[in-house]
């Protein structure tokens, strides 16, 4: 089957900018998105990217897609204790509501 | 705009017994997800509804979890006899027509099998 795969763990100084990557199998995605799961919370989808995309931008968000290499990206900027989170990449492929996710980076945000 | 409502949000049983988890997606979205989250990994899907048909149940394990959606709104997943291995939060999720903005998730059941 389609696979997804993360680093696990992130590590990063409050101010930094974290960068979490992802790659997947699926050639036919459509489209590829990032969530967040705080502890003992649902996941709350962040940003999404369409799969003839580069790179999305909103506020200190910015997903890169590379779809050659099958790999995408989620740059935070100026990271807060806020944003130590576990983050999800998933992907939908053609044809299908079904997403995909990878086992999640914990991102840990040091003060 | 009301979020995907899931009951209860904790449940422990023993093994051998049976559950229920009841999910209430977002008004107007026609397909809903059931997810299964283990410890330390990501969701790895149930069953998904589009409207009251099932659309993909392939990875259910169907000699113990049903799952129904009647009325095409509603849906309840239930869990019968339960193992140690069902222990997970078990995500609802719902999405409206092409869902090009992903799927909403509710905050979850957490199932311990003791």
């Amino acid at each position: 089957g389609e696979d997804v795969e993360q680093s696990l763990f992130l590590s990063v100084r409050e101010g930094d900018s974290s960068v979490i990557n992802c790659t997947y199998t699926d050639s036919s995605s459509t489209y590829l998105y990032w969530y967040k799961q705080e502890p003992g919370a649902g996941l709350q989808l962040l940003t999404y990217i369409f799969s003839n995309m580069d790179m999305k931008q909103d506020q200190r968000l910015t997903v890169l897609l590379n779809k050659k290499d099958k790999h995408l990206s989620l740059r935070i900027a100026d990271t807060q204790t806020g944003d130590s989170a576990i983050y999800f990449c998933a992907e939908r492929g053609a044809g299908s509501y079904q997403l995909t996710f990878g086992k999640g980076t914990k991102l840990s945000v040091i003060p | 705009e009301a979020g995907v409502a899931q009951s209860p949000r904790y449940k422990i049983i023993e093994k051998r017994q049976s559950v229920a988890f009841w999910c209430n997606p977002i008004s107007g979205h026609a397909t809903l997800y059931w997810y299964q989250q283990i410890l330390g990994q990501g969701p790895k899907l149930l069953i998904q509804f589009q409207n009251n048909g099932v659309v993909d149940d392939s990875q259910l394990p169907k000699d113990r979890f049903s799952a129904e959606r009647l009325k095409g709104v509603d849906s309840t997943l239930k869990i019968q006899p339960a193992k140690l291995e069902d222990s997970a939060v078990y995500l609802c999720a719902s999405v409206i027509g092409a869902g090009v903005w992903g799927a909403f998730f509710g905050q979850g059941t957490r199932l311990t099998v003791v």
